[in-house]
């Protein structure tokens, strides 16, 4: 199973919107809707934040919003904040029951 | 407050063996089916293992499939995953991570412990 494709990094200033795209195939991210977005700061464990495509778990801002189309889903963070600064990690079941990961893709808030 | 905390990492020779331990709490433990996850250092997350919540069903990453044996014990609230044939390529941080009750998504994590295979 490869991993999913996200971009290396991006970044954006305070207040502005910022999305990260997750490319599979219709094995995964295509074939479920079971795609998650996990948030991790250096030397911490991953944290959800967004589940089955859109839904965000309680207690994770409106600020994050997930979206999928095709063998591709998308992370968008608005109103960017200092603290949003990590590691964001795209997952998607597969059609073996198990789970794969994206490369991780490093937001940058200038 | 569900909590995860996994331990028995350490330094093991390549060629060796290592268990590792993930104790639950705050959870009905037995009704959850739980994987491992793994981190090499500076490197993104690999899924390793998945085990259903009775243990009758598992599933491996094709990297570890028959060096790896995930473990559950419910009546101890455990989670283990024991490593044979350890190799370089093994280092990293193991996390153990909770399937959610509804969907296939993990939503909680331990902390880690360290795994690191070197002479």
């Amino acid at each position: 199973q490869s991993a999913l494709t996200q971009p290396a990094s991006v970044s954006g200033s305070p207040g502005q919107s910022i999305t990260i795209s997750c490319t599979g195939t219709s094995s995964d991210v295509g074939g479920y809707n079971y795609v998650s977005w996990y948030q991790q700061h250096p030397g911490k464990a991953p944290k959800l934040m967004i589940y089955e495509v859109s839904n965000r778990p309680s207690g994770v801002s409106n600020r994050f919003s997930g979206s999928k189309s095709g063998n591709t889903a998308s992370l968008t963070i608005s109103g960017l904040q200092a603290e949003d600064e990590a590691d964001y990690y795209c997952s998607s079941y597969t059609s073996s029951s198990t789970w794969v990961f994206g490369g991780g893709t490093k937001l940058t808030v200038l | 407050e569900v909590q995860l905390v996994e331990s028995g990492g350490g330094l093991v020779q390549p060629g060796g063996s290592l268990r590792l331990s993930c104790a639950a709490s705050g959870f009905t433990f037995s009704s959850y089916e739980m994987n491992w996850v793994r981190q090499a250092p500076g490197k993104g997350l690999e899924w390793v293992s998945y085990i259903s919540s009775s243990g009758s069903t598992i599933y491996y990453a094709d990297s570890v499939k028959g060096r790896f044996t995930i473990s559950r014990d419910n009546a101890k609230n455990s989670l283990y995953l024991q490593m044979n044939s350890l190799r370089a390529e093994d280092t990293a941080v193991y996390y153990c991570a909770r399937v959610a009750a509804a969907g296939r998504t993990f939503d909680y994590w331990g902390q880690g412990t360290l795994v690191t295979v070197s002479s």
